[in-house]
């Protein structure tokens, strides 16, 4: 059966500290990781990652992809209030159309 | 606004009703999506339609049951409610069947008393 485990379950920082997000995966036919940020409503969408080595990055955040070891890992530096939210990690398979398997999120809360 | 969007927001419903709630997207994508989250908030996939058609059913109760009239709607009716159904339910889009990149509407709190 597919899996996604992300760790560690839970993190408390304060603002401007760096934080690292991971993300391990095995699910058959990986195609892609995603990262989706998760606040009260939607998840929202912040990374897709398909090859290894390269990093991806969006202003404070960056994620990497290690396709041999089966994991990911989603930096945030300079951390804000705002970063406060949960992070879900998927995994995504080239068969099974395109199915998404998420873990169980990292809650991050950022204190002023 | 370009979007997935969901109605209703909130549901609150007694034990043994049915109800349904329903998604809409005008992103012009081919495939949709339900997800159930859990109070320990895993998302875990439902039912995909691509263009009309069912492609994914995972196992969930046939009290369940998708219905899509068109590429860019997925409504979820669900029969004789259980106290385990609370969950908020989400629905997803993406541009075409594969496409791993799913947008995701608002969700839906259903809570059964």
């Amino acid at each position: 059966e597919d899996k996604v485990v992300q760790s560690p379950l839970s993190l408390v920082v304060h603002e401007g500290d760096t934080v690292t997000l991971n993300c391990s995966y095995e699910v058959t036919n990986f195609r892609s990781l995603l990262w989706y940020k998760q606040e009260k409503k939607a998840p929202t969408f912040l990374f897709m990652l398909t090859s290894s080595g390269i990093e991806k990055k969006s202003g404070r955040l960056s994620s990497i992809l290690d396709k041999k070891e089966l994991f990911s890992i989603l930096n945030i530096t300079a951390t804000q209030t705002g970063d406060s939210a949960v992070y879900l990690c998927a995994a995504g398979s080239g068969t099974s159309y395109g199915k998404l398997t998420f873990g169980q999120g990292t809650i991050l809360t950022v204190h002023p | 606004d370009t979007a997935v969007s969901q109605t209703p927001k909130y549901l609150v419903t007694q034990m043994g009703n049915d109800k349904s709630i329903k998604c809409e997207q005008n992103l012009g994508h081919d495939t949709m999506y339900w997800y159930k989250q859990d109070s320990k908030k895993f998302l875990k996939i439902m039912f995909s339609y691509n263009n009309k058609e069912l492609i994914i059913n995972e196992t969930v109760p046939n009290r369940f049951s998708p219905k899509s009239p068109d590429k860019a709607h997925l409504n979820l009716h669900i029969n004789s409610l259980e106290l385990g159904d609370s969950a908020v339910y989400f629905c997803a889009s993406s541009l075409f069947v594969g496409a791993n990149e799913q947008f995701f509407g608002p969700g839906t709190r259903l809570t059964v008393l």
